[in-house]
């Protein structure tokens, strides 16, 4: 059955800080992997995506992820992290590029401290 | 362009009563989706047209929740009757093959 596995449920980290959250996920096929990230209140913005070629992806607001397929891991990174950066961060697998039905993982809240 | 638009934005009902939410997704999108996000959970998906065909509908609870897309544009998501375990946000995303997924800022509902 495919599945996401986000291990960390809440992340701080002091602004300035390196980040890392972690997605392992369970997908038969070659994935398509997301990372979105939902604010208070809001939809889900998405960050990046894989779907085939260079296994570290850039995204938007200075995160990248990298695809290891031995792993089965697609972690979120970000070298300085800033205030704005704390919501909550959701690792995806999507049965399609970009009409599929998308696979969440639990989430991983991100606090960001002073 | 104009985003996936969703409506109401909140909603309190009592148990058992009924309740319809709304979504017009970007112009031109085939595709559109209806996710359930439960507080501390990640989204799950309810039900996906394709135009104004079902494609998925293998975890929509059918005694309880119905949702249409007539002419293959706007949507509506129905519950009836609604239980507590309702709660939840109910997202609304429409995607093409060109531009990917746009997720709507969501009704936030509340069974008392």
């Amino acid at each position: 059955a495919q599945s996401v596995t986000q291990p960390d449920i809440h992340i701080t980290v002091s602004e300035g800080a390196s980040l890392e959250l972690r997605c392992n996920y369970s997908y038969g096929a070659t994935p398509y992997l997301f990372w979105y990230v939902q604010s208070p209140g809001q939809g889900l913005q998405l960050l990046l995506k894989y779907f085939s070629g260079d296994t570290l992806v850039q995204g938007i607001k200075g995160f990248e992820a990298e695809f290891k397929r031995s792993q089965s891991s697609f972690n979120l990174r970000k070298p300085s992290v800033h205030w704005s950066d704390a919501a909550e961060y959701f690792c995806a697998v999507g049965t399609a590029s970009n009409t599929g039905k998308l696979i969440f993982g639990q989430g991983t809240t991100l606090q960001v401290k002073p | 362009e104009a985003g996936v638009a969703q409506s109401p934005r909140y909603k309190i009902i009592e148990k058992r009563q009924s309740v319809a939410f709304w979504c017009n997704p970007i112009s031109g999108h085939a595709t559109l989706y209806w996710y359930q996000q439960i507080l501390g959970q990640g989204p799950k998906l309810l039900i996906q047209f394709q135009n104004n065909g079902v494609v998925d509908d293998s975890q929509l609870p059918k005694d309880r929740f119905s949702a249409e897309r007539l002419k293959g544009v706007d949507s509506t998501l129905k519950i009836q009757p609604a239980k507590l375990e309702d709660s939840a946000v109910y997202l609304c995303a429409s995607s093409s093959q060109g531009s990917g997924y746009t997720f709507g800022s969501g009704t936030r509902l509340t069974v008392v």
